[in-house]
Formats: structure tokens, C-alpha cells, sequence
């Protein structure tokens, strides 16, 4: 079958960095999406991700390694807003978009 | 800025109702999908459409249909509420590409249904 793990829950502190894990089992591979969901509101898109390596956008990075199976969303020097949870989500082999159940981050000051 | 409208953000409706649940974008995408969101869980996709009156079957499409009538406008219909539908509802919107599901989504702020 196929399978996107991510951690259910994280706690950061205010200005610190922490990482986000993927992990995914499918049935080929496209593209893999970040989104940002805070409590109560829409998810909105970071990221996609379909070469191997590390992208960066301000705060937020997110790397890819396809022959791992593996992505992470790292965010650096935390802010209280980035308290919401972050969706992985994966392209397949047939186009078919897989969702991972989110990790909700906490962050504390 | 780009919009994605649900009608509504709460909806108690009770056991046995028809249910029509409303989303409206105004960002003249191709690309309109109906997700269900429930904890621990994954998006589920319900149904799908890439064009005016086009529409697809999701992974969960049991118990629903779908109607677009207008290329902003896509509805998601609960033929006969049952409990096991309460959930948060999220509609979403993307401009169209290789296929249905490679381009970034906008999403609403959801419905949450319950029904009693």
C-alpha cells in the first residue's frame, strides 16, 4: 500500500530551528508538496519538491532525497505564528496525490 | 489576492438530510476538489472536476455527488446524511498542468458538518 509517516506532534522554541520529516512509500514518485495549516484555517502551499537537494525559501527550506524516500521542512529562527500543522504530501507514479496526516508544531517562547 | 469561498464554517444537519455543501473561486482555475479532513487521518479526496459539468470519483466518493455548473462554482452533495460524514469538509482550487494534481492547490477555510 502506499504511505506517508510524519511525526503527529513537535515542540520548538521561539528563535530556534527544527526540522520536519516525510517519509513516503508509493508507488513511484512526482513531487512532493509542504503546506502550512493553521488550526481553524485553510492549508496553505510552501513548497514542491521534485529534484533531489535542498530548496530555500526565507525562513523555510525544504530538501528532497527520492532514493531515500525522504523529505524534511526545516524552519529557522521560529516565530509564534509558525505554530499550525504542516502537511506532506506525495505526487505518485499515476499522478494520484497522496496526503500525509500533518504534524502539529508547538512552539513555545 | 486569490480566494477560495465555502459557504460555510459550521453546518449541524441531522441524519437522513440531503446536504449541499458550497464553494466558490475567483480565481478562474480549471481544477475544483472536495476533501474530507479528519484527525489522524490524511486529506481524503471525495470527488474532483478539471472542467465545467467534468467530474471524477476520489478515493471516498461513497455517499456524495458533485455538481459544477459554472467553472467558479462546485458543490458537494450529501445524498443522505449519515453520522459517520461528520466531518471537516475542505474545498480547494489550482490551475491546471501535467495532470489534475501537480500544480499547488488553494484551499478554504473548510466546513465542519456535523450531523446528529
Amino acid at each position: 500500500g502506499q504511505n506517508i509517516d510524519q511525526p503527529t506532534e513537535m515542540t520548538a522554541t521561539e528563535g530556534a530551528i527544527v526540522q520536519i520529516n516525510c517519509t513516503y512509500q508509493t508507488s513511484g514518485f512526482n513531487g512532493l508538496f509542504w503546506y502550512q495549516q493553521h488550526a481553524g484555517e485553510a492549508p496553505t502551499f510552501l513548497s514542491y519538491n521534485v529534484l533531489d537537494g535542498l530548496e530555500e525559501k526565507g525562513r523555510f527550506s525544504s530538501f528532497l532525497s527520492r532514493s531515500k524516500g525522504y523529505s524534511y521542512l526545516l524552519l529557522k529562527e521560529l516565530q509564534m505564528k509558525d505554530s499550525a500543522s504542516y502537511l506532506c504530501a506525495v505526487l505518485d507514479s499515476n499522478y494520484q496525490l497522496i496526503w500525509g496526516a500533518g504534524t502539529k508544531l508547538i512552539i513555545k517562547p | 489576492d486569490v480566494k477560495v469561498t465555502q459557504s460555510s464554517r459550521y453546518l449541524v444537519k441531522r441524519t437522513g438530510e440531503k446536504v449541499f455543501l458550497e464553494c466558490v473561486q475567483d480565481m478562474d482555475h480549471e481544477n475544483m476538489f472536495w476533501y474530507r479532513q479528519d484527525p489522524g487521518l490524511g486529506l481524503r479526496l471525495i470527488y474532483f472536476s478539471y472542467d465545467v459539468k467534468m467530474k471524477e470519483k476520489g478515493d471516498i466518493p461513497e455517499g456524495y455527488s458533485v455538481s459544477r455548473e459554472k467553472k467558479e462554482r462546485f458543490s458537494l452533495i450529501l445524498e443522505s446524511a449519515s453520522t459517520n460524514q461528520t466531518s471537516m469538509y475542505l474545498c480547494a482550487s489550482s490551475k491546471p498542468g501535467q495532470s489534475h494534481f501537480n500544480q499547488p492547490q488553494h484551499f478554504g477555510d473548510g466546513t465542519r458538518l456535523s450531523i446528529l
